[in-house]
């Protein structure tokens, strides 16, 4: 049984609509993270939670939102999806760079 | 800018063959990590290094990383098929306060190992 599920994992979306991926815990962890992972740029940060409602951007958060209402729940959201934003995006929970990842959501904006 | 450089990005040995990959930096880390992923899932941990000259063993895969805490290498021995993934290396530095974080990966070396 996976610790850490995300939603949906593949998505086919066109450029100016919403998207909201979905992350899911079952380990109590404090701290969660979005990645993005693209050819030649590897994984980078989005944005990342240390507990519900505090969040904080990363190095790659131009044009994505998050919340967390809930420990167990962390929502990436894109406002207006661009092409520049097709990728595959991880979730992640841990601490000191030893973190758990899901199984990733395929984005592809048209 | 590219803190953790891996090296080299691509890797076709044979079965059997022993082969090590390279993580490098400028920078100094507090603690390093060493993921594997394997296509269409998420990156593993496999280990976590700490202090400076320390080496890991893991079956048949052996971490050391180096004694300034500024690079790091993984080396297989007898590489099998079921090495066959895309290696990243993750450097940690020391945080300050609730809120801040750094973890930077580096760009990962695809390893295929040929039956």
């Amino acid at each position: 049984d996976a610790g850490i599920t995300q939603s949906p994992r593949h998505k086919v979306t066109e450029t100016g609509t919403p998207v909201t991926l979905r992350c899911h815990q079952t380990e109590n962890h404090r701290y969660m993270y979005w990645y993005r992972q693209d050819p030649g740029h590897g994984l980078r940060l989005i944005h990342y939670s240390y507990g519900v409602k505090d969040t904080d951007k990363g190095e790659v958060s131009d044009g994505y939102s998050v919340s967390r209402s809930k420990t167990e729940d962390f929502l990436l959201t894109l406002e207006s999806a661009t092409s520049s934003q097709t990728s595959v995006y991880f979730c992640a929970m841990g601490r000191t760079g030893e973190l758990f990842f899901g199984e990733g959501s395929r984005l592809t904006v048209l | 800018t590219q803190l953790l450089e891996q090296s080299p990005q691509f890797l076709s040995i044979q079965e059997g063959e022993n082969l090590t990959v390279y993580c490098n930096s400028s920078s100094v880390f507090s603690s390093l990590q060493w993921y594997r992923q394997e296509p269409g899932e998420g990156p593993v941990l496999l280990v976590t290094v700490v202090t400076g000259g320390e080496v890991k063993k893991l079956k048949r895969l052996t971490f050391q990383f180096g004694d300034a805490r500024k690079d790091s290498s993984l080396h297989i021995t007898a590489a099998q098929p079921g090495d066959t993934g895309l290696y990243l290396c993750a450097g940690s530095r020391t945080y300050s306060g609730a809120g801040s974080y750094q973890l930077t990966f580096g760009k990962g070396t695809k390893l295929s190992v040929i039956p």
